[in-house]
C-alpha cells in the first residue's frame, strides 16, 4: 500500500501569511494527488485535484504542485476562514490513502 | 445536486455488528464507484474500502485494517451503498463517511457516528 506523509503536522500562521504544506508518497503516484480542507464537525472539502487543478468555487489563493512522490499545497495569503486541517490523498489506484493531516492555527 | 446521506450509526457493544447506509442522489449512481472513509475523534481520515460499478462487476477492495470484518455492498435500484461491520472493536468508534469516486472525490456525505462501547 502507498503511504502518504504530510509535514508539518501543525503550523501557526497569521492572516496574510503564505504557507506551504508538503505531502510525500512512498512510491510514484504520478499526478494522482488531491488536497482536502476539513473544519470541525464537517466532511472534508476538496480543494485541489490531480495535483494542481483548482476545484470549482475554491479561491485562487490555493494552489498545488508536484509530481511523482513529492507534492505541495500553498495558500498565498492566509484568510481567517482558512484555519482548518488539511489532508492530502492519493488516488493512483483503487486503494486510497490519506496523509496524517496538517492543522493550520492562528498565531 | 449531488447528495450523499449516511444513516444507521449508533451505539453497539464490542463484538457486535452494525450496517450503515449511504443514500445517493443527483448523479448516475449505478455508474459510480463508491468509497467508505472513517475518522475517529480528533484523528485523521482512514480509507476503509471501495465498491466499483456493475460495469466492473461490483468489485470490492478493502483496507488491511478491516478486511475480513467489514463488507461493502450496493443496491443500484435504491441508489444506496452499505457498509456491514462485524466483530466491532472499541477502536472502530468513528464517524463513517461515504464518498463518490467520480468528480475527483468531491462529494461526501455528512457522516454517521458509530460508537463501540459496553
Amino acid at each position: 500500500d502507498i503511504q502518504m506523509t504530510q509535514s508539518p503536522s501543525s503550523l501557526s500562521a497569521s492572516v496574510g501569511d503564505r504557507i506551504t504544506i508538503t505531502c510525500r508518497a512512498s512510491q510514484n503516484i504520478d499526478f494522482y494527488l488531491n488536497w482536502f480542507q476539513q473544519k470541525p464537525g464537517k466532511a472534508p472539502k476538496l480543494l485541489i485535484y490531480a495535483t494542481s487543478s483548482l476545484q470549482s468555487g475554491v479561491p485562487s489563493r490555493f494552489s498545488g504542485s508536484g509530481s511523482g512522490t513529492e507534492f505541495t499545497l500553498t495558500i498565498s495569503s492566509l484568510q481567517p476562514e482558512d484555519f482548518a486541517v488539511y489532508y492530502c490523498q492519493q488516488s493512483s489506484s483503487g486503494v486510497l490513502s490519506f496523509g496524517g493531516g496538517t492543522k493550520v492555527e492562528i498565531k | 445536486e449531488v447528495q450523499l446521506v449516511e444513516s444507521g450509526g449508533g451505539l453497539v457493544q464490542p463484538g457486535g455488528s452494525l450496517k450503515v447506509s449511504c443514500a445517493a442522489s443527483g448523479f448516475t449512481f449505478s455508474d459510480s464507484a463508491m468509497h467508505w472513509v472513517r475518522q475517529a475523534s480528533g484523528k485523521g481520515l482512514e480509507w476503509l474500502g471501495r465498491i466499483r460499478s456493475t460495469a466492473n462487476n461490483y468489485a470490492t477492495t478493502y483496507a488491511a485494517s478491516v478486511k475480513g470484518r467489514f463488507t461493502i455492498s450496493r443496491d443500484d435500484s435504491k441508489n444506496t451503498v452499505y457498509l456491514q461491520m462485524n466483530s466491532l472493536r472499541t477502536e472502530d468508534t468513528a464517524v463513517y463517511y461515504c464518498c463518490r469516486q467520480g468528480g475527483n472525490y468531491a462529494y461526501w456525505g455528512q457522516g454517521t457516528l458509530v460508537t463501540v462501547s459496553s
